[in-house]
């Protein structure tokens, strides 16, 4: 199958600062990624969906300034965290999709554990 | 408006035992639908998904499901439960236009020995 790797898969920062996280689908081109957040014992939330090439899709009540997401390439996007705060840890996971040969199948990334100290 | 809807939040069965997962949809599309599993603090793994043609659907682990679209179900089946099956189970639907997947809000199985 697909794989979507994620990195860093843990990362600890002070309030204030930025943090990135990337996403890469290894061995197929991804046309679409989505950015999912997921709280303890919960079910996962979309974030956004980033088609390569062109601005992300925000679902409603996800900041954009907050959360940026860049899909430069067909294997890379990345999520911007900027001026952390503690409300901002969580389980960020990552997906990749290529319509036309996936049925909308998506590919999980192993996701990233952000703690805003 | 496509949603999903996980009967039970916890399961839980002894080894060896049946394993139902239960998962209503509604879609006024014919669905794509699919299952994931996952283990504490990783992503989800993909065990099966019905997109067209036969509904009964073969997974990984064992795994499989029935899709009743006279019932709008996809229960996730397993014969045998092992220890190695306990994890968070999600069942989706997906949009076809934007290939956006809904989740139900997970069904969390305990296998005990």
């Amino acid at each position: 199958g697909a794989v979507v790797s994620q990195h860093p898969s843990r990362v600890i920062c002070k309030s204030g600062t930025s943090v990135k996280i990337e996403c890469r689908s290894l061995d197929f081109q991804a046309t679409t990624m989505f950015w999912y957040r997921q709280f303890p014992k919960q079910s996962l939330m979309l974030m956004a969906t980033s088609n390569e090439g062109s601005k992300a899709t925000y679902e409603q009540g996800v900041e954009k300034d907050k959360f940026l997401i860049n899909h430069a390439s067909l294997t890379l996007s990345t999520l911007t965290v900027t001026s952390a705060h503690p409300e901002d840890s969580s389980f960020y996971i990552c997906s990749a999709s290529h319509f036309r040969e996936a049925r909308n199948e998506q590919f999980f990334g192993p996701g990233t554990r952000l703690t805003v100290l | 408006a496509q949603s999903v809807t996980q009967l039970g939040s916890h399961v839980s069965v002894s080894e060896g035992a049946l394993v139902l997962l239960r998962c209503n949809y509604s879609s006024s599309v014919p669905p794509y639908l699919f299952w994931y599993v996952q283990y504490p603090n990783q992503g989800l793994q993909l065990l099966l998904k019905y997109t067209t043609g036969a509904t009964l659907v073969k997974g990984i682990n064992g795994f499989e499901a029935e899709f009743k679209k006279s019932e709008t179900s996809f229960h996730l089946t397993k014969p045998s439960a092992h220890m190695s099956d306990a994890a968070e189970y999600f069942c989706a639907v997906s949009d076809r236009g934007t290939g956006k997947l809904i989740f139900g809000q997970g069904t969390e199985l305990s296998v005990k020995p």
